[in-house]
């Protein structure tokens, strides 16, 4: 049971291009998310997706795009790398225990853009 | 909205207790409060959680305020490996039932 699984663990991007950060879990958990968190800040919340074919905005979507493939994987794509977008970003899933949710993390892809 | 404020940072001696505050004035009759924490950037960890009662588990115990206005999160005998950035959480209702970080607090463990 690896929980969930983010690829790449880091990446330098050149301004303007593009990539794709993978995500997938293997917990068959519905809802999964996407944070990005920047040196000495806490997470701030990028896309969500509450089920398999949904996805909604968070706090800071904006330069980015999501695919919910399938229940298992979640992806962030950026389509045109900026140097504001350099930080580690983090995959959750959600799990549900009665009333009350858990939010289990990935270890994080750390991106820089130059 | 609720939404939660911690100091920034905290130190702590190995061995004590250390205690984290969280206020958290706004928050409405059923949300729960969670806490996390994270160790060096690694994905946050979940913690506790709490709605009324106190709560205790094999890693901490939250003490809630009779009002829900604020909590406390206690590690009872603190080691160096709690040095971490602790995360008090209540939902935020413009996300729907979703979890948004604030800054945290960065306890600091010393021998």
């Amino acid at each position: 049971n690896a929980g969930v699984t983010q690829t790449p663990k880091f990446q330098v991007l050149k301004t303007g291009q593009s990539m794709t950060l993978q995500c997938a879990q293997d917990m068959n958990h519905n809802s999964m998310y996407w944070y990005r968190q920047d040196p000495g800040m806490g997470l701030r919340l990028i896309y969500y997706s509450a089920s398999e074919g949904t996805t909604d905005k968070g706090e800071v979507p904006n330069g980015y795009n999501v695919s919910r493939l399938n229940k298992r994987e979640f992806s962030l794509r950026l389509e045109s790398a900026a140097p504001s977008q350099t930080s580690v970003y983090f995959c959750a899933s959600m799990s549900f225990r009665g009333p009350f949710w858990v939010l289990h993390f990935g270890n994080g892809t750390r991106l820089t853009v130059t | 909205d609720a939404k939660t404020t911690q100091p920034p940072s905290m130190d702590c001696a190995e061995g004590r207790a250390a205690n984290l505050p969280c206020n958290h004035s706004t928050i409405s009759g059923n949300e729960y409060v969670y806490w996390y924490r994270q160790i060096h950037s690694q994905g946050p960890q979940y913690i506790i959680h709490g709605l009324k009662n106190n709560e205790t588990n094999e890693m901490a115990s939250l003490i809630i305020t009779e009002d829900r206005k604020s909590s406390t999160l206690i590690l009872p005998h603190a080691t160096l490996r709690d040095t971490a950035v602790y995360y008090c959480i209540v939902r935020r209702r413009e996300y729907g039932n979703k979890l948004v970080f604030g800054a945290g607090t960065i306890l600091r463990v010393k021998s």
